[in-house]
This record gives C-alpha cells, structure tokens and sequence, in this order.
C-alpha cells in the first residue's frame, strides 16, 4: 500500500546533539510537510517543501533544518535539541491543490535528555 | 489566515449519531474544508473534505453550510473505536494549519 513511513518511531537524545529524524513516501506527492505536536497540542506546521523548493513558516527555529533530496525522501534536522524540543514530529505530503487531502505518518516521538 | 473554532469536548453514546460543528467565519472561496482525526500515540487521519456541497464517504457526512462559514461533520453511528481529536482545517494550495479541535468521547 503506498504510505508515509517515518523513522524511527521513538528517539531520544541528549541536550544539544544533532538528532535527524527521516520520511519517505511512495505516493509520488510533490509537497512535503512537516509538523511539531507537543502533548495535549495540535500540530504545528514547522516547513513544507513542494517538490524542491523550500518554505519556512515565520515562527520556526532556526535550529530546525530540512532536506529533501529527492521526491520520495525528507528529513528534518535539529541541530541543538533542547529539553523543549520533546514532542511527536509528523510528516505529511500531498499534492499542491486544496481539493488533496494529506497523508500523514505514524510519527516520530522525540525525547530530548 | 483563515481560522477555524471548534468546541474543545463533546461526549456521545455509543451506536448515537454525533455531530461535531465547527465555525469558520473568515473563509475564502478558494478555500476547502477539511476534517481529520487523531486517535492517541497516531498520526492525523483524513475524513472527508468539501468545497460547497454537502459530501458523503464511508466514513463520515460534512455538512456545510449555504454561506460556508459553517460546517459539520457527522458520524452516523459512533463506536468506541470513534475517540479521537476531530480537527476541522481550511486548506488552501500551499499548506493547512490545525486548530485546536475537538475531543470526542464516545461512552459504551
């Protein structure tokens, strides 16, 4: 069944070292997303890319990086967690028209130590 | 943005039909309304979507209003396995931003 696969499903790491969490899709989608879920919160939309080209929303950190080397792949970085950085991150993809619905991924539950 | 308002809880009894409502005052027209749930420790699952006109799926009706700045989704016969977190989203083309939703509690 095509799917939004995320790994690793759990994750924890120390205080400021490098953490990387990946997607991948096989629905052949051009957008990408990525979004924060802190508990008891809605999700929080930190970027998408549609296909290459990369878009920030105004309020993440700069310490959360993404890539996206092809259509299948994306990864999002975090380059110095931060206790405050525990939370559940999902991935979603879609095609760019409001009539798509997303897809979304299992997620990734971040533990930051 | 355009913003969604959403009651925080609801309860239902089991095998009852639930309405979920969901306002959303300041919708484009080029905007479309989306449902999605979120069961405990999972990712958001797709509901239904629409533009105008009331929309059926297996899952769910979404009832949306003459004017759009209303909508409801309705499950016809809610089961245990219906508790979740019901987001009510305006997606536009380029991304879709959740509100606070509303936590349905569906008692046996």
């Amino acid at each position: 069944d095509a799917m939004v696969i995320q790994n690793p499903r759990y994750q924890v790491t120390q205080f400021g070292k490098p953490v990387t969490l990946s997607c991948s899709q096989t629905l052949n989608h051009n957008v990408m997303y990525w979004y924060q879920q802190k508990s008891s919160q809605a999700p929080k939309l930190l970027f998408h890319y549609y296909d290459k080209d990369f878009n920030n929303e105004a309020d993440t950190p700069d310490n959360f990086q993404s890539r996206r080397p092809n259509t299948s792949f994306c990864f999002l970085d975090i380059r110095s967690p931060g206790l405050g950085d525990t939370a559940m991150y999902l991935c979603a993809t879609s095609r760019l028209q409001g009539t798509y619905g997303y897809t979304f991924g299992s997620g990734t539950r971040l533990t930051v130590v | 943005d355009a913003k969604t308002t959403q009651p925080n809880s609801m309860e239902s009894n089991e095998e009852e039909p639930v309405h979920l409502p969901c306002n959303h005052s300041t919708i484009s027209g080029t905007d479309y309304i989306h449902w999605y749930r979120q069961l405990p420790s999972q990712g958001p699952e797709y509901v239904i979507h629409g533009l105008t006109s009331n929309v059926n799926n297996r899952m769910a009706s979404l009832a949306i209003a003459e004017d759009r700045k209303s909508s409801t989704l309705i499950l016809h016969r809610a089961t245990l396995r219906d508790a979740a977190v019901y987001y009510c989203i305006l997606r536009d083309m380029n991304d879709m931003r959740f509100g606070a939703g509303t936590r349905l509690t569906v008692k046996p």
